[in-house]
């Protein structure tokens, strides 16, 4: 079964500076996708950066970059420069394989890792 | 373009009544999943429509069930609500669900509350 373990319930980063926010995964199929979302307090889920499980790069969008450690199993967000409107909630999920449970969009979501941007 | 829009924002509903919640898919979409987000936790899946047809369903009784409609809307049915129903009931729209990485873009929720 898929699973996602975000270890850090909150973190506190001063602004500009950079955050690392820890996510580990486990499955046995070799072709799986990882996302990272924001959700803050209005509650929409906003997507961040996406990294397919046969990438040879680290994804990276603006301020935004994944450290993905295939061997480790882990996929971590780096924010740099953090700013004041980066606190909020953070969930790293895993997409499954498409197959007739999940029909090819099931995320599974790790319980996510608040983070709070201070001056 | 229009993003995922969802209906109602807030409800409030008492154990063994109905609730349907409302789901407009970002234009271009037709794929609609739908997930609960319960307090202090992530979301978890509970179904997926594609093109009208279910093609995925999570771990969730039968008295949670939808419907796509032929504009890729969708609606989601929670029958004889329990308190444990209590939560954020988060919809996503997405291309075509077999496509590589395929990103879902989700709406604000539909808090729902149980007493």
């Amino acid at each position: 079964a898929q699973k996602i373990t975000q270890t850090q319930p909150g973190m506190f980063v001063q602004e500009k500076e950079a955050v690392t926010l820890d996510c580990t995964y486990d499955t046995s199929d070799p072709s799986y996708g990882l996302f990272w979302y924001k959700q803050p307090s209005s509650g929409e889920m906003i997507f961040l950066i996406y990294q397919g499980s046969y990438d040879q790069q680290n994804a990276t969008e603006g301020r935004y970059s994944l450290n993905f450690q295939k061997a480790r199993k882990s996929a971590n967000l780096v924010i740099s420069a953090s700013q004041l409107g980066d606190s909020a909630m953070y969930f790293c999920a895993m997409r499954e394989p498409y197959d007739i449970t999940g029909g090819g969009n099931k995320l599974t979501f790790g319980t996510g890792t608040q983070l709070k941007v201070e001056l | 373009e229009t993003g995922v829009t969802q209906s109602p924002t807030h409800l409030i509903k008492t154990r063994g009544q109905q609730v349907t919640l409302r789901c407009s898919s970002q234009s271009g979409h037709n794929t609609v999943s739908w997930y609960q987000q319960a307090l202090g936790q992530g979301p978890q899946f509970i179904f997926q429509y594609y093109r009208e047809e279910k093609n995925g369903r999570g771990n969730f009784p039968p008295r949670f069930s939808g419907l796509q409609f032929p504009n890729y809307s969708s609606e989601l049915n929670v029958n004889a609500l329990e308190l444990d129903d209590s939560a954020l009931y988060l919809c996503a729209s997405s291309l075509d669900p077999e496509s590589g990485a395929n990103v879902l873009t989700f709406g604000a929720g539909s808090r729902l509350t149980v007493l």
